[in-house]
């Protein structure tokens, strides 16, 4: 079975500093993964995607994520944070299981940008 | 598109009354999921639709839940009867093909339900 963990329940951080947020997951099988990102009162939205190709994945807002295969990781970071960032971040594996995918999401990291 | 659209954005029960949610999907998306947010539980797949069929409903608490999509641009999911531990926020999410099986979810802004 598949599994994803999100260490880090609650990351602060200031206006224009660096964040990373940390991703793990399990399988036995060739994985996709996704970052979601919900603002408050929303559903989610998907931020990037690692399919298949180039390790290191960007979102048009400036996060990106590498695909680590050996430390089974995907970490989403980004150089520079602004208070709009604020929100939870999910963390996302889809194997294939039997006959069809399963999606399963990590508990959430909140990311608070303070000024 | 207008994306996923969910019904009521917020539903305030007694326990023991039924509740109805729904879901109008992206159209042309094949697949439809239903999620149950919770601060204790994180975020559960209760079940999924392909192609108005359901596919795996092995999140669905008990039989209390149930969950139909009579045809491609709806889906209700209905809790008779309902108890306070069933509040939480449920969401609606569609997808494409095979793209979409694989992980990118759309999802609405969700069904906030309070069972008093």
């Amino acid at each position: 079975a598949q599994s994803v963990t999100q260490l880090d329940s609650q990351v602060p951080v200031f206006e224009e500093a660096p964040v990373e947020l940390r991703c793990n997951y399990s399988s036995s099988v060739s994985v996709y993964l996704f970052w979601y990102v919900q603002y408050p009162n929303q559903g989610l939205q998907l931020l990037l995607k690692y399919l298949s190709g180039s390790t290191l994945v960007e979102s048009i807002n400036g996060f990106e994520a590498e695909f680590n295969k050996s430390q089974t990781s995907f970490h989403l970071r980004k150089p520079s944070v602004h208070i709009s960032d604020t929100a939870e971040y999910f963390c996302a594996v889809s194997a294939r299981m039997d006959s069809s995918y399963k999606l399963i999401f990590g508990s959430g990291t909140r990311l608070l940008v303070r000024p | 598109d207008a994306g996923v659209i969910q019904s009521p954005r917020h539903e305030v029960t007694e326990m023991g009354q039924e509740v109805t949610l729904r879901c109008k999907p992206i159209s042309g998306h094949d697949y439809l999921f239903w999620y149950r947010q919770t601060m204790m539980r994180g975020l559960e797949l209760l079940i999924y639709f392909n192609n108005n069929v359901p596919i795996d409903d092995s999140g669905m608490p008990e039989d209390r839940f149930s969950a139909k999509m009579p045809n491609a641009s709806f889906s209700t999911l209905k809790i008779q009867p309902s108890e306070p531990r069933d509040s939480a926020v449920y969401f609606c999410a569609s997808s494409p093909g095979t793209g979409g099986v694989a992980g990118e979810l759309f999802f609405g802004e969700g069904s906030r339900l309070t069972v008093l």
